[in-house]
């Protein structure tokens, strides 16, 4: 079975703060994505790499970069983290295709005080 | 731009009730259909998917099935256990986007009472 493993479960930071939250997947797939998660909003789309150092930016990347220097590796900072970025954040990979389901992590509930 | 409106919740059901969830879909293309459920404390994780029309995806009792001419792709179960308290999502992706990224519906949140 394909393991997307978050780093962290729970992690508390303070405003200001540069922020790291670290993704493995072991399945060699082509495709990460990172994702948050808050009530009402359901899944909002932050940023997505379908290759070694490629990136695009999702549909809400303002306050947010990425990193993907190995394939197995995908890593989303919060350049000066700020009470609003205060979330779940959930990671998925993938293989190439449309016909391809995401594979998530158990996500990284975030809390900026 | 591809779309996906999923019945608001939340949905409260007795256990061995029947379930529906109705999902239904815009796309520019020919997509891919999922399900997810997502355990509370959990990522989400794929329940069944479709890959063309007429197709059914089943698993654990939970069925639906992609049709093309109503854009529609429900969940369906026959009897719920208050194991299935979960929220569930339905998606879509297609070739040719990038790199397989998938639009998601907001989510129902089903809780299932004994």
């Amino acid at each position: 079975d394909v393991k997307v493993t978050q780093s962290s479960r729970y992690l508390v930071k303070r405003t200001g703060e540069k922020v790291f939250l670290e993704c493995v997947q072991d399945m060699d797939h082509e495709n990460m994505f990172w994702y948050r998660q808050d009530p009402g909003l359901g899944l909002r789309l932050i940023y997505f790499s379908y290759d070694v150092k490629m990136k695009e930016k999702g549909d809400i990347p303002e306050g947010y970069s990425v990193s993907r220097e190995k394939k197995e590796r995908f890593s989303l900072i919060l350049e000066s983290a700020s009470t609003n970025q205060t979330s779940m954040y959930l990671c998925a990979s993938s293989r190439t295709g449309g016909n391809q389901p995401q594979h998530f992590g158990d996500g990284t509930r975030l809390s900026i005080l | 731009g591809n779309s996906v409106t999923q019945m608001e919740g939340p949905v409260t059901l007795s256990e061995e009730a029947f379930l529906t969830i109705n999902c239904t879909y815009t796309a520019t293309g020919y997509p891919s259909l999922f399900w997810y459920v997502q355990y509370p404390g959990e990522g989400l994780q794929l329940l069944l998917k479709a890959t063309k029309a007429d197709d059914k995806g089943s698993n654990k009792g939970f069925e639906a099935t992609y049709r093309k001419e109503t854009t529609s792709f429900h969940l369906e179960k026959g009897s719920v256990q208050v194991s299935d308290s979960a929220v569930y999502f339905c998606a879509l992706s297609e070739w040719g986007t990038n790199a397989g990224k998938s639009t998601f519906g907001d989510g129902t949140t089903l809780t299932v009472k004994p």
